[in-house]
């Protein structure tokens, strides 16, 4: 058990309606991930932290924000969510950052966009 | 940009048999790492293995085994004597660091029935 959480685990929304994702992590690392998982597509990187109010953009960033005031939370934001941002969200730890270092996974959370 | 392909996108096989999963992975890099993870039904992303480009060595651990060829950019992983409870999606990846730690690409995934 890495210490994951996410919240909320499910969600539908409609079309332009703003959502926030919240990861949570009790371990004090200081890297955390986005990803978006879609069929035919393995899971691809939105955002990532690196470490408070440190963020970048990843593989697929277009339509959500980011924003880290804490170690511990790491929110991702759909300004005006769309139904191809229908997907499972995960979010990911990283203790050390370093290209060694495993990457261990939230639960996921279940977004959909009507 | 880093690349990994699974080309098999599904494989069904009978319970006792031995199953290999293909990953191929393409990367300018010359120090790299390398990643199995596995998710079964419920949905969980569990972490498997990690090996580096630096160590070719194949790799046993109980029914798992690993084959890593860095000539032909392969890393399959095989499962000896599959059981039901192996039936998940497998994915492998590959590490890229960059200045924001290190960034994960995953292939698309192969998904792995073991029936009775």
């Amino acid at each position: 058990d890495a210490g994951i959480t996410q919240s909320p685990r499910h969600k539908v929304t409609e079309t332009g309606t703003p959502v926030t994702l919240r990861c949570h992590q009790t371990e004090n690392h200081r890297y955390m991930y986005w990803y978006r998982q879609d069929p035919g597509h393995g899971l691809r990187l939105i955002h990532y932290s690196y470490g408070v109010k440190d963020t970048d953009k990843g593989e697929v960033s277009d339509g959500y924000s980011v924003s880290r005031s804490k170690t511990e939370d790491f929110l991702l934001t759909l300004e005006s969510a769309t139904s191809s941002q229908t997907s499972v969200y995960f979010c990911a730890i990283n203790a050390g950052g370093g290209l060694a270092d495993t990457q261990y996974f939230g639960p996921g959370t279940r977004l959909t966009v009507l | 940009a880093q690349k990994v392909t699974q080309a098999q996108t599904e494989i069904s096989v009978v319970e006792k048999e031995d199953v290999t999963l293909d990953c191929v992975y393409e990367t300018r890099d010359t120090t790299y790492y390398l990643f199995w993870y596995k998710q079964p039904p419920s949905g969980e992303l569990v972490f498997l293995i990690r090996r580096n480009s630096f160590d070719e060595q194949n790799e046993i651990s109980g029914r798992y085994s690993w084959n890593f060829q860095k000539s032909t950019s392969s890393f399959n992983f095989t499962i000896t004597a599959s059981q039901v409870v192996d039936s998940a999606v497998y994915f492998c990846a590959l590490s890229e660091l960059t200045g924001g730690g290190n960034k994960l690409t995953f292939g698309t995934g192969t998904q792995l029935k073991v029936e009775l």
